[in-house]
């Protein structure tokens, strides 16, 4: 049974740059064929899918903040990291790591959230 | 981004069935057959309980069923239980580069 756990800081200033952690356990995340995902959930709204990395370093983003946005994988570590820069209030949110089934088209994990809020 | 539309909130006794709506548009419930069901207790981790429309990942209870007509998608808890209680979002595939949309979420409360 994989787990994923998210880590991070829990306050970031505006402008500066959020930096989060998954750490997957149960399961190498290079093995298998899966997508490793990142989903937020804003305060009184509802769940955004933002981006994926793929087992083998592939990306993909919502356009969103794409620009914004990086997802990167640490295999010694089985960690994948999300790095978002130029914060504003509207990136608080809850963000959620999740897995996908590369031929799947839905998330069967997904770790507890870690709550980021973005103020000065 | 848009979002698909849920009931804010559906309530039961226990025993009861209960039914929540999802209704989407043609770029995604309704053209495809990947509507997935998560459960969320408060402060823990959305939990998988349909996919794929109607289909049920082991291990959760088959009180939990799936449906869809046109571009709704339904789920049904059926003898609902106080451990039921907790918000419900649905999600879709969708053909737009967000690759996937989220349900606006709903609250299920056992009375």
């Amino acid at each position: 049974q994989v787990h994923l756990q998210e880590s991070g800081p829990g306050l970031v200033k505006p402008s500066q740059t959020l930096s989060l952690t998954c750490t997957v356990s149960g399961g190498s995340i290079t093995s298998g064929n899966y997508y490793w995902n990142w989903i937020r959930q804003s305060p009184g709204k509802g769940l955004e899918w933002i981006g994926y990395i793929s087992h083998n370093g592939r990306t993909y983003y919502s356009p969103s903040p794409r620009s914004r946005m990086t997802i990167s994988l640490d295999t010694s570590k089985n960690q994948f990291s999300l790095k978002l820069t130029s914060v504003t209030a509207a990136d608080t949110a809850v963000y959620f790591c999740a897995r996908e089934g590369a031929m799947d088209a839905f998330f069967d994990s997904w770790g507890q959230g870690a709550l980021v809020t973005v103020s000065s | 981004q848009p979002a698909l539309t849920q009931p804010a909130s559906v309530s039961g006794s226990p025993g009861q069935a209960i039914t929540i709506s999802c209704s989407g548009t043609s770029s995604d419930v309704g053209v495809y057959d990947y509507v997935s069901w998560y459960q969320q207790h408060p402060g823990k981790a959305p939990k998988l309980i349909i996919h794929d429309v109607s289909k049920r990942p082991s291990g959760v209870s088959d009180r939990f069923s799936g449906s869809k007509s046109g571009n709704t998608a339904s789920l049904t808890i059926s003898g609902l239980q106080a451990e039921d209680e907790a918000d419900y979002y649905c999600s879709s595939y969708t053909s737009s580069t967000v690759r996937y949309v989220f349900g606006t979420g709903t609250k299920v409360s056992v009375l």
